[in-house]
């Protein structure tokens, strides 16, 4: 069985730039997470999707950061215009709700 | 505020030493406690902790969940190099939703 599959793995991208990361969940698994890793810290969530629903983006920042999952399978999560602290691990994780948490190997983004 | 409190911040141990990592919680609507390894990037599930007083064991790892007093320990024996990396210690609350801890930095030296 395939894990969570994220790309790209790295993105170097210059500030004001826009990026976005794609993210294939485990199959069956209704639920999706994208989180947040600063060096250091552990990961936080940004928003988490059961199905297609945004069901808790709170600590999303929705003036420059969207996501969407359409048709409840895969997702992309977008930054417009990127800053120089947005560099960090952006991981995708899937549950099947709620259970059997599964994390992809992440994004490592550097802006510059 | 801090729902997810690790310590030690970071550990440096010599192989064959065992070792006791930390995780104190406050959460509402507790589901469960997992520990998860992260070497690289991507955290990999250890254990998921639901009842207290259970001992989870896998090989030279097991941990331990105390739901009166709000905290898990994370036990290692008989270090191996290949245990060096962060581990991260989250509560799953009833909605699904994760709070990670900070993480311990083992570091096992030969």
């Amino acid at each position: 069985e395939a894990g969570v599959v994220q790309s790209p793995r790295y993105k170097i991208i210059e500030k004001k730039q826009p990026v976005a990361f794609w993210c294939n969940p485990i199959s069956g698994h209704n639920t999706l997470y994208w989180y947040l890793q600063n060096l250091g810290q552990g990961p936080e969530l940004l928003i988490r999707y059961e199905n297609e629903e945004a069901v808790d983006d709170s600590q999303l920042p929705k003036d420059r950061f969207s996501a969407e999952r359409l048709k409840g399978v895969d997702s992309t999560l977008k930054i417009q215009p990127a800053e120089l602290g947005d560099s960090a691990v952006y991981l995708c994780a899937s549950s099947n709700r709620g259970y059997g948490y599964t994390f992809g190997s992440g994004t490592r983004l550097t802006v510059v | 505020e801090d729902k997810v409190v690790q310590s030690p911040l970071s550990l440096v141990v010599h192989e064959g030493d065992t070792v006791t990592l930390n995780c104190s919680y406050e959460v509402t609507n507790f589901r469960s406690l997992l520990w998860y390894k992260q070497e690289k990037k991507a955290p990999t599930f250890l254990f998921m902790l639901t009842s207290s007083g259970i001992e989870k064991k896998s090989g030279r790892l097991s941990s331990i969940l105390d739901k009166k007093e709000l905290f898990s320990i994370l036990n290692i024996t008989a270090t191996q190099t290949g245990d060096s990396a962060i581990y991260l210690c989250a509560l799953c609350s009833t909605l699904g939703r994760l709070y990670f801890g900070r993480g311990t930095q083992l570091t096992v030296w030969p």
